[in-house]
């Protein structure tokens, strides 16, 4: 089983839309969580970590933590046609070498 | 900005051969990672390395080994192909509690 795990698989929104990304884990031990974007034909690149609960923004993105709840979501405002990609949430591991990855939500933002 | 390559970018094998595939960083970053990424499954980890001379499981290491020669270059490779190793592989590399930099894939084919 999947240490952690997105929702939707895949979410389309029209442009300058809302698009809202989920991510819950099963390991009570994550204490902090990464969003990655990764566009067609590369490698995935960060967006941002989140370590406290609570909001955190840069630009247009906002991530969102629960540490209770070990929920953790993405936030796009005014999405763009270059929003479409492919968005992972990780987890390190105790030793915060390691990251494991969950299986990503494929966003089109249709224009 | 950190640099991460990968070579070859695109590779055709024959069941049962040799492949290996080259990751090179000038990061100078003491953690390197190999993953391999399939529809519905995400990024999963296969090998890592804590620096030279080092390598250890991750996830899914089983018909794959890695090489760490050098703090810059991590070798990941096929003793014996299979058709279920073909995939697109990524490499990263990052350093403790940072994020991870990936190349930009090897898709690789196994007939």
């Amino acid at each position: 089983q999947q240490k952690v795990q997105q929702s939707p698989e895949s979410l389309s929104v029209p442009e300058g839309g809302m698009a809202s990304l989920n991510c819950t884990s099963s390991d009570r031990n994550f204490q902090y969580f990464w969003w990655y974007r990764q566009h067609s034909g590369e490698g995935p690149k960060a967006l941002m970590s989140i370590f406290s609960d609570g909001d955190k923004k840069e630009g247009r993105f906002t991530a969102h933590l629960n540490k209770a709840s070990l929920h953790v979501s993405l936030h796009i405002r005014d999405s763009q046609p270059s929003d479409s990609a492919l968005y992972f949430c990780a987890a390190p591991s105790s030793n915060y070498n390691v990251l494991y990855f969950g299986s990503g939500t494929k966003l089109t933002v249709e224009p | 900005e950190a640099a991460v390559t990968q070579s070859p970018r695109n590779k055709v094998a024959v069941t049962g051969g040799k492949v290996t595939l080259s990751c090179n960083q000038t990061n100078n970053h003491n953690n390197m990672y190999w993953y391999r990424q399939d529809t519905g499954h995400g990024l999963r980890l296969i090998h890592y390395s804590y620096g030279a001379g080092s390598t250890e499981k991750g996830d899914i290491p089983d018909g794959y080994k890695a090489s760490r020669p050098s703090q810059e270059n991590f070798s990941l490779i096929l003793e014996l192909a299979t058709p279920s190793q073909t995939s697109v592989y990524f490499c990263a590399s990052g350093g403790d509690r940072v994020e991870q930099y990936f190349g930009p894939g090897t898709r690789l084919t196994v007939l």
